[in-house]
């Protein structure tokens, strides 16, 4: 099995809404990453989690919780977005964190916040 | 900061070669990858080369590295209809705390 799995494909919230966005990889990966890409543009790194512990946090507002209940799986939570949060987000996952690292992605959840 | 650069466009005839570009200036990368990402689609790895190496082919990809002038490319022979879709390099380096930076990537647009 070498796919990383993401539910739901499409999400629409308003601003008061309070939603999660789930990501899940059973290739035994220690490290889980979440990216925002906004439409023709690179995907940008948000959360690094490495052995189920927060490692990089790329100064992302509060509205956005990250959470990794076990190393197959990661959360994202997501409370009082703004209308600008709308975007693909996507999950990743490597075998660790240094080294050459091929991340594998999921499909992503697309989002848009009304 | 580490900044990653792509030509924006690219248009090839089906069966043609076609050379995506991409210049980089952290000079202390360790990885640079190639990534495809289709429509409604996440990124899919393609190929990497560790930065000590000059070229690496994997199939009909060519990777070439010019460390010295900072210079990544990818050839794809015999391109397909399937090959149109964003392609993304990326650079990995100690500078950067080992997080990818990835250029804007370039759309590869195959026509028949």
């Amino acid at each position: 099995d070498t796919e990383v799995t993401q539910t739901p494909k499409h999400l629409v919230m308003g601003m008061t809404n309070k939603k999660s966005l789930k990501c899940e990889q059973h290739m035994g990966h220690r490290a889980m990453y979440w990216y925002k890409q906004k439409a023709k543009k690179p995907p940008e790194l948000m959360f690094v989690y490495s052995y189920e512990k927060l490692s990089i946090n790329e100064s992302v507002p509060s509205r956005f919780s990250p959470e990794c209940p076990n190393s197959s799986l990661l959360n994202l939570h997501l409370h009082a977005l703004q209308p600008e949060d709308s975007a693909l987000y996507l999950c990743a996952s490597s075998q660790g964190f240094s080294g050459v690292e091929k991340l594998f992605f999921g499909s992503g959840t697309q989002l848009s916040v009304l | 900061g580490e900044d990653v650069e792509q030509s924006l466009f690219l248009s090839v005839r089906e069966g043609d070669s076609s050379v995506i570009n991409c210049t980089y200036t952290d000079s202390s990368s360790t990885y640079l990858y190639w990534y495809k990402q289709e429509p409604g689609a996440g990124l899919q790895l393609l190929t990497y080369i560790f930065s000590n190496m000059d070229m690496k082919q994997d199939q009909r990809l060519t990777v070439l590295l010019n460390k010295k002038d900072k210079h990544l490319s990818l050839r794809i022979a015999d391109t397909q209809t399937g090959d149109s879709a964003i392609y993304f390099c990326a650079e990995k380096s100690e500078a950067a705390g080992n997080k990818l930076t990835f250029g804007g990537g370039t759309r590869v647009l195959v026509k028949p």
